[in-house]
């Protein structure tokens, strides 16, 4: 079955740190891959998606996230991290063709110390 | 240009009352989809509403329900609800357009409790 997992449930770094979110997927194909982050009170932003091509994508405010199909993943990273970071972070994919239907870990929870 | 609008922000129910949620897609959208997202969970997929019908459907029963208007605006109804019905209920509005992926954009959700 499609699924994805995020192992970290809780990750602290310092500002201007170096992060990285871990995810993997589990999926017949190549699937459409997708980071979204949600601030308190706040739907959901996305940040970046891969679908085909250049593995490593680029995204909004920073981050970037790299698509390895040998394992699976596809690792949320960003430099520095800004104390403006702190949210919670969801990796995705879309199943179900033109229904686009979004599959979601369990999210992420990044704090950010001063 | 609004983006995705819900209403209420928050909703208080109790058990075995009936809720109804509310979603406006985003200017030029047609597809609305509804997500639950309990607490320290990712969302999860309710279903998807195209052309006002129910296009495709999660793993949830009978009990959820939707509606979709000419006007391209949502409604997501849960009755007999449940304790375990506490949640934030997202709305996504996209474009419908062919097989390939056309982005999501989400509303800031509907926190309902069930007392």
């Amino acid at each position: 079955a499609q699924s994805v997992t995020q192992p970290d449930i809780h990750i602290t770094v310092s500002e201007g740190a170096s992060l990285e979110l871990r995810c993997n997927y589990s999926y017949g194909a190549t699937p459409y891959l997708f980071w979204y982050v949600q601030s308190p009170g706040q739907g959901l932003q996305l940040l970046l998606k891969y679908f085909s091509g250049d593995t490593l994508v680029q995204g909004i405010k920073g981050f970037e996230a790299e698509f390895k199909r040998s394992q699976s993943s596809f690792n949320l990273r960003k430099p520095s991290v800004h104390w403006s970071d702190a949210a919670e972070y969801f990796c995705a994919l879309v199943y179900g063709g033109a229904t686009n239907k979004l599959i979601f870990g369990t999210g992420t929870l990044l704090a950010v110390q001063p | 240009d609004a983006g995705v609008t819900q209403s209420p922000t928050h909703l208080i129910k109790t058990r075995g009352q009936q809720v109804t949620l509310r979603c406006s897609p985003k200017s030029g959208h047609d597809t609305v989809s509804w997500y639950q997202q309990a607490l320290g969970q990712g969302p999860q997929f309710i279903f998807q509403y195209y052309e006002e019908e129910e296009r495709q459907r999660g793993n949830f029963p009978d009990r959820f329900s939707g509606h979709q208007f000419p006007n391209y605006s949502s409604e997501l109804n849960v009755n007999a609800l449940l304790l375990g019905d506490s949640a934030l209920y997202l709305c996504a509005s996209s474009l419908a357009g062919g097989s390939s992926f056309n982005e999501q954009f989400f509303g800031p959700g509907t926190r309902l409790t069930v007392l």
